[in-house]
């Protein structure tokens, strides 16, 4: 079956530490895979995506994510985390090969990361 | 950057009742519309694809008759929760995509929908 996981429910980082928050997607053609991030009482917003090309994708707010096709994995990470990136993300892919309508996404169930001052 | 409303944010409805959920665009053309559903501690679920003028596209096992999706302009879409009952209590969200937006979708911040 196409999904994505997010193995971790709660990622807690101290404020300047580098944080990762892992995604894993299963196999199933070339999926455009994307990062997306939900505040408290605001719609999921669009972080940034990978479609082809370089591996490592750089997105909004200093975050990057880095496709590993041998590992099925698009973590996202960024160097110097920020209270203020405390927030839900969430990892998509698209339901089959690249092309597949668009918005018809597989999400992960979300890692509530909380960045400490 | 493009801004989907959604309204209302919370709904509390006794079972037996409709709801209808309202998604707009605000400052673009959404041609395609997507709805979704999550429950606690799960990802979330599409339910149906809309686009402005046709009838949704379902996904398999939401009944289309219990989620009635309208998409009659290019700026909103609704969800009608007929007949609601409890498990169908849930967070519904809705995203939209237009023409010139090329691979991103904006999302609406969402609807906790309760039903007693």
């Amino acid at each position: 079956a196409q999904s994505v996981a997010q193995p971790e429910d709660q990622v807690n980082v101290a404020e300047g530490n580098p944080l990762t928050v892992k995604c894993t997607y299963s196999v199933s053609g070339n999926p455009y895979l994307f990062w997306y991030v939900q505040y408290p009482n605001r719609g999921l917003q669009f972080l940034l995506k990978y479609i082809t090309g370089d591996n490592l994708v750089k997105g909004s707010y200093g975050f990057e994510a880095e496709f590993n096709k041998s590992q099925t994995s698009f973590h996202l990470k960024k160097p110097s985390a920020l209270v203020s990136d405390s927030a839900l993300y969430f990892c998509a892919r698209t339901r089959a090969d690249r092309g597949s309508t668009l918005g018809r996404l597989y999400f992960g169930r979300g890692t509530q990361l909380t960045v400490w001052p | 950057g493009a801004v989907v409303s959604q309204h209302p944010s919370r709904v509390i409805c006794k079972s037996g009742t409709s709801v209808k959920i309202e998604c707009r665009s605000l400052d673009f053309q959404a041609t395609t519309m997507f709805w979704y559903r999550q429950f606690p501690k799960q990802s979330l679920m599409l339910m149906a694809t809309s686009n402005e003028g046709s009838k949704a596209t379902y996904e398999q096992g939401v009944e289309k008759d219990k989620f009635l999706i309208n998409h009659a302009s290019l700026t909103l879409s609704t969800l009608t929760v007929t007949s609601a009952h409890p498990e169908d209590s849930s967070f519904y969200i809705c995203s939209a995509r237009g023409r010139s937006l090329n691979e991103k979708l904006f999302f609406g911040s969402g609807t906790q929908l309760s039903v007693l």
